[in-house]
């Protein structure tokens, strides 16, 4: 079965500095790789995907994420953190093959300081 | 187009009563899955349908059960409530032409079993 890591349950950057999130997952063939951002007392919603056609993936609300096959990672990344990026982070993983179940993180959650 | 939906948007069980959660996926999705997510962590996978047929099962017990009607809307039914049951339950819509299988969230249900 797939699985999913993110290092650091908790992440605080200031406003206007670099934001990094962790995702690693556990796969010999590179799976479908999700980021998703939760905000409090709502559902998921999709900020990128990596699915094989760029390994540089841009995403909505200036978010990127780079698919490193050798370090088997998909790390989230904003060159400049804004107050309304606070919020929940997950990284998702879905097989090729069937693609009928994602797997997730546990989850950052991302504190900007003003 | 209207997003995932869900009803209710909240709920207050005791241990022992037996719930359903209803979803309606986006307009031309064919496929349905349930999530748990429970405080502090990432979602769970309960349960797929594609076509009113289960496509997948996560590691849940069977008290919980799902089912697909045919204008594709799902419900999920917990049985015997337990304390542990006390989560946001989500539900996703995808379309199983897309070789992605991107997943779109609905807002979910906070279940709370006292």
């Amino acid at each position: 079965a797939q699985s999913v890591t993110q290092l650091g349950s908790h992440v605080s950057v200031s406003e206007g500095a670099l934001v990094l999130l962790r995702c690693n997952y556990s796969s010999s063939v590179p799976p479908y790789l999700f980021w998703y951002v939760q905000y409090p007392n709502q559902g998921l919603q999709l900020l990128l995907k990596y699915t094989s056609a760029a390994t540089l993936v841009k995403g909505i609300n200036g978010f990127e994420a780079e698919f490193k096959k050798s370090e088997t990672s998909f790390h989230l990344t904003k060159p400049s953190a804004h107050m309304s990026d606070a919020a929940e982070y997950f990284c998702a993983v879905s097989d090729r093959g069937t693609g009928n179940q994602f797997y997730f993180g546990t989850g950052t959650s991302l504190t900007v300081i003003p | 187009d209207a997003g995932v939906t869900q009803s209710p948007t909240h709920l207050i069980k005791t241990r022992g009563q037996q719930v359903t959660l209803r979803c309606s996926p986006i307009s031309g999705h064919k496929s349905v899955s349930w999530y748990q997510q429970v405080l502090g962590q990432g979602p769970q996978f309960i349960f797929q349908y594609y076509e009113k047929e289960e496509r997948g099962r996560g590691n849940f017990p069977d008290r919980f059960s799902a089912r697909q009607f045919p204008n594709y809307s799902s419900e999920l039914n917990v049985n015997a409530l337990l304390l542990g049951d006390s989560a946001l339950y989500l539900c996703a819509s995808s379309d199983p032409r897309s070789s992605y299988n991107e997943q779109f969230f609905g807002p979910g249900t906070r279940l709370t079993v006292l």
